[in-house]
C-alpha cells in the first residue's frame, strides 16, 4: 500500500481537462509544498512534470498545473492530447522518516 | 547536457551480490543528491534513498535500509546500489535521478534491470 493515493485511472477525450488528485496526511502533502508529479510512458523513464506543488520545469508544457489543498495534492492536464497518454505518479517529502514517498500512480486514457 | 548514464542489465542468481552504477556528467556531480528508485514488473515507483556525494551523507527509506547500500565515487561522478545477497523479488527496474534539495528528481536515468533467477 502505497503511502500517498492516487485513482488508479482516469480518462478523457482529446482537448478536454482532465485532474489526478494525491492525498496524504499533514505529516507529507498537507505539511510541506513539497509536492512532485512525474510522467511515465511505457518502457521509459519517469520525466518530472511538476514541483514543488505548482512549478513547471523548463519544456514542460503550460498545459500541466499543479495545486494542493490541505492533504490533497492535484496535477491538471488541460487540452489533452494523445501524447499525454501515460502514467502519473506524485510524490511528496514526508518527515514520518524525513524521505520520500510516492504515491500509487495513476493510468490516464485519452479516449 | 546534464545526464545521468546507468549501467547495463543484470542477470544475477538468488544469493549472489550485485554493484548497478550511475554515472552523472554536465553538472557538479558533488552538489546535487543522487536518489535510486525501484520499479518492479507492472508496478509503481519506491523511493529507496538518496546520498550526497559531497559528503556521502546517504538517508534510506524504512523499506530498504538494511537490504541495501547507496553509494559513491566523487572522483569519476558515480553513485552506486548494491546488494549483498540477491532475492528474486529484487528483480525490477532500478532507476537513480538527481535529487533537487533532496526530494524531486529531475533528471533521470534510463534504469538498470536487475533479474533474480535460478
Amino acid at each position: 500500500q502505497s503511502a500517498l493515493t492516487q485513482p488508479a485511472s482516469v480518462s478523457g477525450s482529446p482537448g478536454q481537462s482532465i485532474t489526478i488528485s494525491c492525498t496524504g496526511t499533514s505529516s507529507d502533502v498537507g505539511g510541506y509544498n513539497y509536492v512532485s508529479w512525474y510522467q511515465q510512458h511505457p518502457g521509459k523513464a519517469p520525466k518530472l512534470m511538476i514541483y514543488d506543488v505548482s512549478n513547471r520545469p523548463s519544456g514542460v508544457s503550460n498545459r500541466f498545473s499543479g495545486s494542493k489543498s490541505g492533504n490533497t495534492a492535484s496535477l491538471t492536464i488541460s487540452g489533452l492530447q494523445a501524447e499525454d497518454e501515460a502514467d502519473y505518479y506524485c510524490s511528496s517529502y514526508t518527515s514520518s522518516s524525513s524521505h520520500v514517498v510516492f504515491g500509487g500512480g495513476t493510468k490516464l486514457t485519452v479516449l | 547536457e546534464v545526464q545521468l548514464v546507468q549501467s547495463g542489465a543484470e542477470v544475477k542468481k538468488p544469493g549472489e551480490s550485485l554493484k548497478i552504477s550511475c554515472k552523472g556528467s554536465g553538472y557538479s556531480f558533488t552538489s546535487y543528491w543522487i536518489g535510486w528508485v525501484r520499479q518492479m514488473p507492472g508496478k509503481g515507483l519506491e523511493w529507496m534513498g538518496i546520498i550526497y556525494p559531497g559528503d556521502s551523507d546517504t538517508r534510506y527509506s524504512p523499506s530498504f535500509q538494511g537490504q541495501v547500500t547507496i553509494s559513491a565515487d566523487k572522483s569519476i561522478s558515480t553513485a552506486y546500489l548494491q546488494w549483498s545477497s540477491l532475492k528474486a523479488s529484487d528483480t525490477a527496474m532500478y532507476y537513480c535521478a538527481r535529487a533537487q534539495g533532496g526530494y524531486y528528481m529531475d533528471v533521470w536515468g534510463k534504469g538498470t534491470t536487475v533479474t533474480v533467477s535460478s
